[in-house]
């Protein structure tokens, strides 16, 4: 079975600093790896994905993450921090082959908080 | 061009009583999922459908539980005799493909008193 781990349920950075969120996951093949982001009152929202090809992966509003087997991470970057980053955000994976991917198994979350 | 809808966003319900929760996928999805959120607990999958057909329920607990996702309509998730073990926040999902990325809505956050 597969499972995903975030470490920091609750993460605080100043405007203009670094957001790292870190993401581990448990999966006896290397899985589709995602993060989403759920701002209050909406909807999870995709913010990158890896299938496969490059690991390092680019998404929108300027986040990155990495993919790496040998860690079984997929953490979060963003270089500069903006308060608009605050938000909830969610890693998930789902099996790569079988007929399954669509079934997501996400994290408990992440909530990052900007200070000013 | 609106996104995934649910409603009620809230529900309150007794012991006892039975929970209605209703998903508009993104117009023109017909790839429906829904997924739980317990307390202090990641998402977790419980059920695929397509129009008319249940395609995956796996993750659906065996009694009292129930989805449909009919020709025309949304797609209910339906709680039987509720028990204060399912409050929980509900989330449905639509996806245009099974391949596509899947598009969630806000949730249904259900308490049972």
């Amino acid at each position: 079975a597969q499972s995903v781990t975030q470490l920091g349920s609750h993460v605080s950075v100043s405007e203009g600093a670094l957001v790292l969120l870190r993401c581990n996951y448990s999966s006896s093949v290397p899985p589709y790896l995602f993060w989403y982001v759920q701002y209050p009152n909406q909807g999870l929202q995709l913010l990158l994905k890896y299938t496969s090809a490059a690991t390092l992966v680019k998404g929108i509003n300027g986040f990155e993450a990495e993919f790496k087997k040998s860690e079984t991470s997929f953490h979060l970057t963003k270089p500069s921090a903006h308060m608009s980053d605050a938000a909830e955000y969610f890693c998930a994976v789902s099996p790569r082959g079988g007929g399954s991917n669509y079934k997501l198994t996400f994290g408990k979350g992440t909530l990052l908080t900007v200070n000013p | 061009n609106a996104g995934v809808m649910q409603n009620p966003r809230h529900l309150v319900r007794r012991r006892g009583q039975e929970a209605r929760l209703r998903c508009s996928p993104v117009k023109g999805h017909s790839h429906v999922y829904w997924y739980r959120q317990l307390p202090e607990e990641g998402l977790k999958f419980m059920v695929y459908l397509q129009k008319e057909n249940i395609i995956d329920e796996s993750g659906m607990p065996k009694e009292r539980f129930s989805a449909e996702f009919p020709k025309e309509g949304p797609s209910i998730l339906r709680i039987q005799q509720v028990v204060r073990g399912d409050s929980a926040a509900y989330f449905c999902a639509s996806s245009q493909s099974l391949e596509d990325t899947q598009y969630f809505g806000p949730g249904t956050r259900l308490t049972v008193l």
